[in-house]
């Protein structure tokens, strides 16, 4: 079956811009996290949905907000880009949200900030 | 914040076993040990967990001590496309979310 589709894979933005990434989840899936990854800080938990709520956010400033829609599709929105928000940006899907339940990730979106 | 240890970096002839370590001394006794590894860029690829018992699938095997404060991953036969950085995680029960640490990077020498 289809793993977790994340779009675009690349993307270049311009400080002060917005962006919106998708991930759709493995059929089934209901569960859905973000992560970033930078060189720096490596892989840091954003926040993850669970039919359509919040379930847990990150420590990440409010610039970065999400939302996850009936069909379990996901998307995250970045606003008043930074340099700094330049990274890789993962999704992950799961049946569910317990814990004895493994995480599918994506490819990721590449996001550069110029 | 990780609750776990591992190697920054360890070496490993192709077809032997690669035997990954890791530390979590501050288990608890319902978090889970999972392990993912992250080849140059890609995504993160699941690879086994545990509670308390041995687990086997067709990647790896994990060991998990008795008193369940260490782990190891094992890959019985070593090959190229295993180098990656290798993730131990414990998963908490405050949060769901993975706290992926610093992981080992292995690098399977022909």
């Amino acid at each position: 079956k289809a793993g977790v589709t994340q779009t675009p894979r690349y993307l270049i933005k311009t400080r002060g811009q917005q962006v919106t990434l998708s991930c759709s989840p493995i059929s089934g899936h209901r569960s859905v996290s973000w992560y970033q990854q930078t060189p720096g800080q490596g892989l840091q938990f954003l926040f993850e949905y669970f039919s359509e709520t919040q379930r847990n956010k990150g420590n990440f400033p409010g610039r970065f907000s999400g939302r996850q829609f009936s069909n379990s599709r996901s998307e995250m929105n970045v606003s008043t880009l930074e340099l700094g928000d330049s990274a890789l940006y993962l999704c992950a899907s799961s049946p569910t949200t317990g814990m004895n339940y493994g995480y599918t990730f994506g490819s990721g979106t590449r996001l550069t900030v110029v | 914040d990780a609750k776990t240890t591992q190697p920054t970096s360890m070496d490993c002839a192709e077809g032997r076993a690669a035997n990954l370590p890791c530390n979590h001394s501050t288990i608890s006794g319902n978090e889970y040990v999972y392990w993912y590894r992250q080849i140059h860029s890609q995504g993160p690829q699941y690879i086994i967990h545990g509670l308390k018992n041995n687990e086997t699938n067709e990647m790896a095997s994990l060991i998990i001590t008795e008193d369940r404060k260490s782990s190891t991953l094992i890959l019985p036969h070593a090959t190229l496309r295993d180098t990656a950085v290798y993730y131990c995680i414990v998963r908490t029960n405050t949060g769901n979310q993975f706290y992926f640490g610093t992981g080992t990077s292995l690098t399977v020498i022909p």
